[in-house]
């Protein structure tokens, strides 16, 4: 069976800090992995990464994948109020486009 | 460019009841997809249509649930009867087609079943 897993659950910090976010996964037939941020609406998407090693990074965000250990981290530094959220960790398939989730690390950062 | 439009976006109905969800996605996106929430967990995959066809429908409680989307363009997901355990929100998201990893998701609608 196709597993995704987040680490960890949930956590707080303080505006300014940096987090890391974790995801591992075991899947058949991986194609990418995609990071998406949950507020109380829909998720937006974030990254796709297809390449092991190579960093995406856009703004305070950055993420990388690494196939041969089967996961992936994503960074968040300098954080905000505005990053508090239900990360997803989702793994696309290769057949037929579908997507596997995590259940998500929930983010509060306080001020 | 426009989003994903659902609507509504909350319902509440009793056990027994049915109720129908209403997606329409991105102009152009070939692939749509239903997904149920439930809360804590992350989204699970119910049925992906490519355009009018269904592409996977394998976790689909099919029977309770039903989805259609017969012009291709818009569809509706459909639970009768509900269960508690149907209560969850219901995402939809959209695709160009099934080759194209980003998926664009709704705002999606929040179903409680007392």
């Amino acid at each position: 069976e196709d597993k995704v897993v987040q680490s960890p659950l949930s956590l707080v910090v303080h505006e300014g800090d940096t987090v890391t976010l974790n995801c591992s996964y075991e899947v058949t037939n991986f194609r990418s992995l995609l990071w998406y941020k949950q507020e109380k609406k829909a998720p937006t998407f974030l990254f796709m990464l297809t390449s092991s090693g190579i960093e995406k990074k856009s703004g305070r965000l950055s993420s990388i994948l690494d196939k041969k250990e089967l996961f992936s981290i994503l960074n968040i530094t300098a954080t905000q109020t505005g990053d508090s959220a239900v990360y997803l960790c989702a793994v696309g398939l290769e057949y037929g486009n579908k997507l596997v989730f995590g259940a998500g690390t929930i983010l509060r950062v306080k001020s | 460019e426009a989003g994903v439009a659902q609507s509504p976006r909350y319902k509440i109905i009793e056990k027994r009841q049915s109720v129908a969800f209403w997606c329409n996605p991105i102009s152009g996106h070939a692939t749509l997809y239903w997904y149920q929430q439930i809360l804590g967990q992350g989204p699970k995959l119910l049925i992906q249509f490519q355009n009018n066809g269904v592409v996977d429908d394998s976790q689909l409680p099919k029977d309770r649930f039903s989805a259609e989307r017969l012009k291709g363009v818009d569809s509706t997901l459909k639970i009768q009867p509900a269960k508690l355990e149907d209560s969850a929100v219901y995402l939809c998201a959209s695709s160009w087609d099934y080759r194209q990893e980003t998926q664009y998701f709704g705002p999606g609608t929040r179903l409680l079943v007392l």
